[in-house]
């Protein structure tokens, strides 16, 4: 069975530091991966996706991740946070066959001024 | 582009009464769509895949009776959560799924709809 893990519930971070989070995944196969973010009451919109090729993906809002097979992991990265970028950020790990999708629980990414 | 649509965003009801939520995909054709369950600061738990023209599939401890599910259309899936009770309560976020050919499924959410039963 697939499963995701996100060690961080919440993470703080000044204004225009560097951002990054952290998506551990368990899976048999070749993983889709992807990064979501929700904000407050909002549903979720979708940041990037890894399927194949590059191991660096680019996303929309400056953020990019990096897929590392050895180490199972998917980590969202962001060089400099802006006070928007506050909000719940869940990674997730799909099949092509079935296609569903399980989510991590998710990290809360407060901004300091 | 890939926007899902979801109505009503957030509904108020009487315990025993159904209600019934939309979910539209705007711009694109969508054979599957997703049903998700969220509590308060959870994660999202899905509850069924809902597939065009045939029945869904709920995951397992989801009451197929208690939430049914509708897709009648390409771009149309329907939840109705029939019989609605406080612990019902929460919010439901639909998906669907942009198929771009060799597999390369992404799904896209809607805004959610958040349902209170009083």
């Amino acid at each position: 069975a697939q499963s995701v893990t996100q060690p961080d519930i919440h993470i703080t971070v000044s204004e225009g530091a560097s951002l990054e989070l952290r998506c551990n995944y368990s899976y048999g196969a070749t993983p889709y991966l992807f990064w979501y973010v929700q904000s407050p009451g909002q549903g979720l919109q979708l940041l990037l996706k890894y399927f194949s090729g590059d191991t660096l993906v680019q996303g929309i809002k400056g953020f990019e991740a990096e897929f590392k097979r050895s180490q199972s992991s998917f980590n969202l990265r962001k060089p400099s946070v802006h006070w928007s970028d506050a909000a719940e950020y869940f990674c997730a790990v799909g099949s092509a066959a079935g296609n569903k999708l399980t989510f991590g629980g998710g990290t809360r990414v407060l901004v300091k001024p | 582009g890939a926007v899902v649509s979801q109505h009503p965003s957030w509904v108020i009801c009487k315990s025993g009464t159904s209600v019934k939520i939309e979910c539209r995909s705007l711009d694109f054709q969508a054979t599957t769509m997703f049903w998700y369950r969220q509590f308060p600061k959870q994660s999202l738990m899905l509850m069924a895949t809902s597939n065009e023209g045939s029945k869904a599939t709920y995951e397992q401890g989801v009451e197929k009776d208690k939430f049914l599910i509708n897709h009648a259309s390409l771009t149309l899936s329907t939840l109705t959560v029939t019989s609605a009770h406080p612990e019902d309560s929460s919010f439901y976020i639909c998906s669907a799924r942009d198929f771009q050919g060799q597999g390369l499924e992404t799904q896209y959410f809607g805004p959610g709809t958040r349902l209170l039963v009083l």
